[in-house]
């Protein structure tokens, strides 16, 4: 089945400083890529939606400046926390679909940020 | 807008016994309708999807899901649960006729298996 590898799986870092996870889909091209954010015992809130080769499409209440998406090819997508703060820790998850649309979301393994 | 409603927060069964974790939904158009299964600090495996056909779904590791147009639900389920299945499960919804190709998550249902 498709792979999607998310990096890094965890991740501590102080306040005020950047942080950047990686998304890539290991045995497919995917044109579009999705970005989770999952709070304790809460379900999958759809951050924003990567678009390679072009300009992600953010979800209202989502700052843009803060999270900011790079989808620079078919098999990469990168989602940058800058200026962390805690409450930006939180669980995010990265999920990328075969162009068939029909096919099913491909998950990653999610990345744990503690931001402190 | 699309939704999709998990009414149970958590659901206990017993290892050897069938169990059944109950999902809504609601959608302008026609559905597309999944299951996703989540283990602790790991992202979502696919378990099934529906799309036509068949009304029963067969999907991974034993489960299925039964589409019920007429009440707006997709049920997973299993005919004998073990414990290795305790984890949280998702159910979610794409309309297939419109543009959007964004899925909507339930809030998530926790199973716990026991011996």
């Amino acid at each position: 089945g498709a792979v999607v590898s998310q990096h890094p799986s965890w991740v501590i870092c102080k306040s005020g400083t950047s942080v950047k996870i990686e998304c890539r889909s290991l045995d497919f091209q995917a044109t579009t890529m999705f970005w989770y954010r999952q709070f304790p015992k809460q379900s999958l809130m759809l951050m924003a939606t990567s678009n390679e080769g072009s300009k992600a499409t953010y979800e209202q209440g989502v700052e843009k400046d803060k999270f900011l998406i790079n989808h620079a090819s078919l098999t990469l997508s990168t989602l940058t926390v800058t200026s962390a703060h805690p409450e930006d820790s939180s669980f995010y998850i990265c999920s990328a679909r075969r162009q068939n649309k029909d096919s099913p979301l491909h998950f990653g393994n999610g990345t744990r940020l503690t931001v402190t | 807008a699309q939704s999709v409603a998990q009414p149970e927060d958590q659901v206990n069964v017993a290892e050897g016994n069938p169990l059944t974790v109950k999902c809504t939904y609601s959608v302008s158009g026609n559905p597309y309708l999944f299951w996703y299964v989540q283990y602790p600090n790991r992202g979502l495996q696919f378990l099934l999807k529906y799309i036509t056909g068949d009304n029963l779904v067969k999907g991974s590791y034993g489960f299925e899901a039964e589409f019920n147009k007429s009440q707006t639900s997709f049920h997973l389920k299993k005919p004998s649960a073990l414990v290795s299945d305790s984890a949280l499960y998702f159910c979610a919804v794409r309309d297939l006729t419109g543009t959007a190709s964004k899925l909507t998550f339930g809030t998530g249902t926790r199973l716990q298996v026991t011996l």
